[in-house]
Formats: structure tokens, C-alpha cells, sequence
């Protein structure tokens, strides 16, 4: 079975723009996770997707959205983008018929703003 | 609010040695799972081992086993019989499951194997 997927694997932005990334689960799975990784705040749960509906959402302000697709394929939207934005962004996959599914993670998404 | 403490920035251990990687938490919840997760350098993060809060007995994977102290507040990972593919970044993440969905990860544990 191929892994999560993550394109692109690196981006650069400059302040106020907005940015779009995207995830592929595993074939299967109908959970998508997507996290923030920076070097000061360390690795925060943004939100969780299943079935096309947010289901959890992590402590994050509105300029972080996303959604996902029917195949489970789900995108990562920050609007006004700002320099602390700059981060490894993870997602992962799971089942998800329950919360605790084990989660696989994709490759990342490392986002620099300037 | 729920926190998750690892007080070890960075450790090292020996090959085929054991190392403990100590982890606490805080929280008012009593529905709750804890997690083990490893980022080797460059590579995917990988789930090494879980706990369910009221489960008495310590989780095992093979050479990972965790000491789980709910009173205490503590969770800390074992790895026995170290080997070099056990260098990463470790995680320790809690997950409350009742009321509002909690996920919170600790600062991490930067373990290397020195051969």
C-alpha cells in the first residue's frame, strides 16, 4: 500500500498571501490529520477530517481552514499568511473509527514565509 | 488545562543498552489515551506505543514497554537492547476523549544511539 502524501513538499511564501496543501491518505482510510511543527510551540494538532466533515479542530485561529474530498483527499488552507506561520505542516491518516486508530504520517509540508 | 511534560531535551544511550525517556502529564480527565510517537531524522513520525488510561498494565512492543503511573501523573518509555535505528525525535502525546477533544504533544526527546 503506497503512504500518505504530501504535496508539495516545500513552499515559500511571503507575508498576507494564503497557501493550499494537500494530503492523500492511505487507500482506505477516511480520517485525515493535519499538524503544525515549528521549532518554539512544537508539534500542535490543527483539526481531523472524516467522511468530509470536520471533526475535531485543534486552538488555531480562523485563517487556518480545510476540508476534504469523497475519495478522503483532504487540503490544508491558511489565509493572510503570517512569519510565524513558518512550519513543518504533517498530516496522517487513519481508519478512523475511533479517534485512537493509529495515525500514519506523511512526509510533511515545510512552509516558509517571508 | 492538559499539559504534557518530557524534562529530557536530548539523551543518548549506548547500543544494546536500555534508555528510559520520562514523560508526565496533567490533566482532570479520566477517559484518556497516551502515546509514544518517533520522528527519525528526515523520515515519517511513526507511532511506537500506546496506553489506555484505564487499562492497569503497561503496554508492550517488543523492545519498547512503557511505565505508566496514573497517580502520578507519568508515563515514561523504555527501550531495551538500543540500536542505532532508534535514533529520532521522541514524542509523547496525550489524547482526552471526553468532553472536548484534547490532542497535546509533549516538546520531545532528541534520543541518538551511539555505537
Amino acid at each position: 500500500k503506497a503512504g500518505v502524501t504530501q504535496t508539495p513538499r516545500y513552499l515559500i511564501k511571503t507575508r498576507g498571501q494564503q497557501v493550499t496543501l494537500s494530503c492523500s491518505p492511505i487507500s482506505g482510510h477516511r480520517s485525515v490529520s493535519w499538524y503544525q511543527q515549528t521549532p518554539g510551540q512544537g508539534l500542535q494538532f490543527l483539526f481531523e477530517y472524516f467522511s468530509e466533515t470536520q471533526r475535531n479542530k485543534g486552538n488555531f485561529p480562523g485563517r487556518f481552514s480545510g476540508r476534504q474530498f469523497s475519495n478522503s483527499r483532504s487540503e490544508m488552507n491558511v489565509s493572510t499568511l503570517e512569519l510565524g506561520d513558518s512550519a513543518l505542516y504533517l498530516c496522517a491518516s487513519s481508519y478512523g473509527t475511533t479517534l485512537t486508530d493509529t495515525q500514519y504520517f506523511g512526509p510533511g509540508t515545510r512552509l516558509t514565509v517571508l | 488545562a492538559q499539559t504534557v511534560t518530557q524534562s529530557q531535551p536530548e539523551m543518548s544511550v549506548q547500543e544494546a543498552e536500555t534508555v528510559t525517556l520520562s514523560c508526565t502529564y496533567d490533566t482532570s480527565e479520566n477517559n484518556y489515551y497516551l502515546f509514544w510517537y518517533k520522528q527519525p531524522p528526515s523520515r515519517q513520525m511513526i507511532l511506537v506505543i500506546r496506553q489506555e488510561a484505564y487499562k492497569q498494565q503497561n503496554a508492550t512492543e517488543n523492545r519498547f514497554s512503557v511505565n505508566f503511573q496514573k497517580a502520578a501523573k507519568s508515563f515514561s518509555l523504555k527501550i531495551s537492547d538500543s540500536q542505532l535505528g532508534d535514533t529520532a525525535m521522541y514524542f509523547c502525546a496525550f489524547m482526552a476523549l471526553s468532553g472536548t477533544y484534547k490532542y497535546i504533544f509533549g516538546t520531545g526527546t532528541r534520543l541518538k544511539v551511539l555505537a
